[in-house]
């Protein structure tokens, strides 16, 4: 059974920091791996799309990385706002069930 | 224009009645999802519809009921509810089934049961 776990749960960091989201799952037969984030009291929105045959993706100051053998995946955050506070979550398209499995998220708090 | 729209955006209600969320997305989607976002914030799929045809149906108890007049319509019928249903229930459209493209959220229906 899949599992996704995402360290750390919270951090909090000053503006303009570069940070690191970590993310790792426990079965590597994956299509692709997802980087959503979620506002307060709002729905995900879509970051990031990793294929499993991709090693990362780029979007302005996002980059994500999958390592697909050793089942992790990063999101950097370059230059960071207080406007990407939110939580960042990770998603692996499951191989066969046409699903995502989610973990738990990470809480980001960007101080100004 | 929203995206994906989900009514209502709360839910406060006895333990024992029969609710119903309604969704819709005007991005001309084939798939669309229910998911389940519990107290802890873990979210987790519910069903997943493409083209009207159930495709996922998770370990949910048969209280839940999905419904998909159309593709660009997914409801969801909750009889008999209880105190753990208390939630956040998030639909969900992509183009395309299941994990290969990405998936556009609502804002999510927060039920609270009394």
């Amino acid at each position: 059974k899949q599992e996704v776990t995402q360290i750390p749960a919270a951090l909090s960091v000053p503006e303009g920091e570069n940070l690191v989201l970590n993310c790792s799952f426990t079965d590597s037969a994956i299509y692709n791996l997802q980087w959503f984030r979620q506002d307060p009291g709002k729905g995900l929105t879509s970051l990031l799309l990793i294929q499993s045959s991709q090693r990362e993706q780029t979007s302005g100051r996002l980059n994500a990385s999958l390592d697909k053998s050793s089942g992790r995946s990063t999101l950097y955050i370059a230059a960071s706002q207080p406007g990407d506070s939110a939580t960042y979550l990770c998603a692996v398209g499951e191989g066969g069930s046409e699903k995502l499995v989610f973990g738990k998220g990470t809480k980001l708090t960007v101080n100004p | 224009d929203t995206a994906v729209s989900q009514t209502p955006k709360y839910l406060v209600t006895q333990m024992g009645n029969d609710k119903s969320i309604k969704c819709e997305q005007n991005l001309g989607h084939d798939t669309m999802y229910w998911y389940k976002q519990d107290s802890k914030k873990f979210l987790k799929i519910m069903f997943s519809y493409n083209n009207k045809e159930l495709i996922i149906n998770e370990t949910v108890p048969n209280r839940f009921s999905p419904k998909s007049p159309d593709k660009a319509h997914l409801n969801l019928h909750i009889n008999s509810l209880e105190l753990g249903d208390s939630a956040v229930y998030f639909c969900a459209s992509s183009q395309g089934q299941g994990a290969y493209q990405p998936q556009h959220f609502g804002d999510g229906t927060r039920l609270s049961i009394l």
